[in-house]
C-alpha cells in the first residue's frame, strides 16, 4: 500500500541556518504530494503542494520538488527563523487507485529553531 | 470565510460510555475527511464523504465506530463502547472535491479521553 516515511525528528537548528526536512513515498499510482505545517496549539495548515512530476510548490520561503525518480518530496528553507518551529507533516493523495481522496501522513519531524 | 468547525473541542467519557464528535465543513465542500491522530503520530484516515455518501469506509477500525453526514453538510462520528485506546485527537477535514490533488482543509480537532 501507500506509504510516507519522514526523516525522525526533533530537528534543532539555529535561526538562519538552512532547513532540509526528507521526506519518501510509495505508491501505486500517481500521488499528489503535500506539506502540512502544525504549529504548537493550532490545527494543521496546507503550506505546499505538487501534483505531477517536476512541480515545484513554495510557499513563506519553503519549497519541495516532486521527485518521481526518487520517489522524494523533501522540504526545504534557505533562513529559518523562530516562528518556523513546529511539525511538519508529508502526506501523499494517490489519485489512481482505490484510495482516491484520502491522505496518507507521515509521522510528522518536529522543527525547533533557538534564537 | 469560515473554517472547518469541530464540536467539542475537549471530550472526557468513562469507558464504555457512547460518544459523538460533530464537524461543521468549509460551505460549498463537497468532501468531508474523518482522521485520528495519537500522540506523535500523524494523521491517520478513519472514513471520507462524497456527498452524503462515505466513499471509503476502510479506514474505521472496528464496528464501534460509524459516521454519518446525512445532508451533504455537517458529519457526525460515533463511537460505541469507548476504550482507552480510543484515546486521541479526532480531525475533520474538507476538501472542494473528493480528487486527489484537492488540498484539504483541516479543524482544530477534537481530543477524546476515555478513563
Amino acid at each position: 500500500g501507500d506509504s510516507v516515511t519522514q526523516m525522525e525528528g526533533p530537528v534543532t537548528l539555529s535561526e538562519e541556518a538552512f532547513l532540509t526536512i526528507n521526506c519518501t513515498y510509495t505508491a501505486t499510482g500517481y500521488p499528489s504530494l503535500f506539506w502540512y505545517v502544525q504549529y504548537p496549539g493550532e490545527g494543521l495548515q496546507l503550506l505546499l503542494k505538487a501534483t505531477k512530476a517536476d512541480d515545484k510548490g513554495s510557499n513563506k520561503g519553503f519549497e519541495a520538488t516532486y521527485r518521481k525518480e526518487t520517489t522524494s518530496f523533501h522540504l526545504e528553507k534557505g533562513s529559518v527563523q523562530v516562528s518556523d518551529s513546529a511539525v511538519y507533516f508529508c502526506a501523499l493523495s494517490d489519485q489512481t487507485t482505490d484510495s482516491w481522496g484520502k491522505f496518507q501522513f507521515g509521522a510528522g519531524t518536529q522543527v525547533v529553531v533557538t534564537p | 470565510g469560515a473554517g472547518v468547525s469541530q464540536t467539542p473541542s475537549n471530550k472526557v467519557t468513562e469507558k464504555g460510555k457512547y460518544v459523538e464528535l460533530r464537524c461543521d465543513p468549509i460551505s460549498g465542500h463537497t468532501a468531508l475527511y474523518w482522521y485520528r491522530q495519537s500522540l506523535g503520530q500523524g494523521p491517520e484516515f478513519l472514513i471520507y464523504f462524497q456527498g452524503t455518501g462515505a466513499a471509503d469506509d476502510s479506514g474505521l477500525p472496528n464496528d464501534r465506530f460509524f459516521a454519518v453526514r446525512p445532508e451533504g453538510s455537517v458529519s457526525t462520528l460515533k463511537i460505541q463502547r469507548t476504550e482507552r485506546g480510543d484515546s486521541a485527537v479526532y480531525l475533520c477535514a474538507s476538501s472542494l472535491k473528493g480528487a486527489g490533488h484537492y488540498e484539504q482543509y483541516f479543524g482544530p480537532g477534537t481530543r477524546l479521553t476515555v478513563t
